[in-house]
Parts: structure tokens; sequence; C-alpha cells
């Protein structure tokens, strides 16, 4: 069965430091792909960054990187110099062979000054 | 400005009546999505468009109907057979159904049926 998971229901942290948000992920499927969503109060997902099984580079966008570590089944997320606007729930999803996406359950995550 | 946009924001029904929610995109998107957001988790898949006049169940299909008549929009029926139908509802788009295309979200419809 194909699976998200996100271990950590919030996490604190303290503005501009580095922040790692954890997802591993189960499929058998030989090409798949793993987003990571923002979601902020107002309610709208807002996408940030993606990552293909077969790219040969962790993909990066900004201040956001995804640590892909492929033989653990893992892509965490990575958020360099954090920001209070950074808080908000964060969703991993891993994109199936039929192209739907299923969701893990989010990472609250709050910035403190 | 290109987006997506839901209406209305809250809705406030009574059980047992049916409720439409509607979601239009002017990205020129081919596939759209309706997913359900329940608290403390993430989104499910409740129908999906990949082309107009054709539509596909979800995984949460039970209870919910949708139409895609125009390319530009995508509304969801929740019925009266829908056993728990208080929930966040957001609409998304993406250029085509394949690929690594991410979705575009709409800022969601707040359900509440008392």
């Amino acid at each position: 069965a194909q699976k998200i998971t996100q271990t950590q229901p919030g996490m604190f942290v303290q503005e501009k430091e580095a922040v790692t948000l954890d997802c591993t992920y189960d499929t058998s499927d030989p090409s798949y792909g793993l987003f990571w969503y923002k979601q902020p109060s107002s309610g709208e997902m807002i996408f940030l960054i993606y990552q293909g099984s077969y790219d040969q580079q962790n993909a990066t966008e900004g201040r956001y990187s995804l640590n892909f570590q492929k033989a653990r089944k893992s892509a965490n997320l990575v958020i360099s110099a954090s920001q209070l606007g950074d808080s908000a729930m964060y969703f991993c999803a891993l994109r199936r062979s039929n192209y739907q996406l299923i969701w893990g359950a989010g990472t609250k995550l709050i910035i403190k000054p | 400005d290109g987006g997506i946009t839901q209406s209305p924001k809250y809705l406030f029904r009574k059980e047992g009546q049916n409720v439409t929610l509607s979601c239009e995109q002017n990205l020129n998107h081919d596939a759209m999505y309706w997913y359900r957001q329940d608290p403390g988790q993430g989104l499910r898949l409740i129908y999906y468009s990949q082309i107009v006049n054709d539509f596909q169940k979800g995984d949460i299909a039970e209870g919910y109907s949708v139409s895609r008549e125009k390319k530009e929009s995508f509304p969801l029926t929740v019925t009266s057979a829908q056993k728990n139908p208080t929930a966040f509802y957001l609409c998304a788009s993406s250029i085509s159904l394949t690929g690594p295309n991410e979705q575009f979200f709409g800022p969601g419809t707040r359900l509440t049926v008392l």
C-alpha cells in the first residue's frame, strides 16, 4: 500500500534557524514524485518544491531544499534561515502511478521571534 | 491575475440539504480536483477531472457529485447522502493530470452542516 508519514505533529523553531520537516513514504512504483506544500492559517495550499524519483540532484527552491534519500524512502524538507512568515502547516504528498496525490497528516511549524 | 476562486468561503446548511460548492480557474489548466480536509488530517481526493466532460472518482467520492461542462469550472455538490459533510473543501487545478505538474489551490470553502 502507498503511504505518506509525517511523524512530527508540531515543531517550534527559533527565528533565523534552519528547520527540517520529516517525510517518509512507502510505494512500490518505480517512478513517483514527492511534493511539499505550505498551508497558512488562511487555508490555501501553496506549492513549495517537487522531487522526482529519478532526479539525480536534490531539489532546491530559494530557502527550501529537499533532502531526498531514496534508499531510506525519505524526502525531508529543509527551510534555511526561518522567518516568522514560515509559521504554517506543512504537508508532504506522494504522486502515485495513477498521478493522484496522497497526503501526509502535516506538521505544524511555529517560528518563535 | 490568474488563479482559482472558490465561493463561498463559509457555508452553513441544514442536515439533509444538498449544497453546491463553486470552483473556477482562469489558468487554462486541463485537470481539476476536489479535496476534503478534516482537522488533523491530510487532504483526501473526492473527484478529479482530466478534461471537459470527463471526471473520475477519488478515494472518498460517496455522497458527492461533480460536473465539468466548461474547462474553467468544476462545481462540487455535497448531497444528503454524505454522512459527515462538515469539513474544509479545497479545489485545485494543474496543467495536466500526468507529469510532475504541481497543483494550484483555491482558498477553500468551509462547510458546516447544522
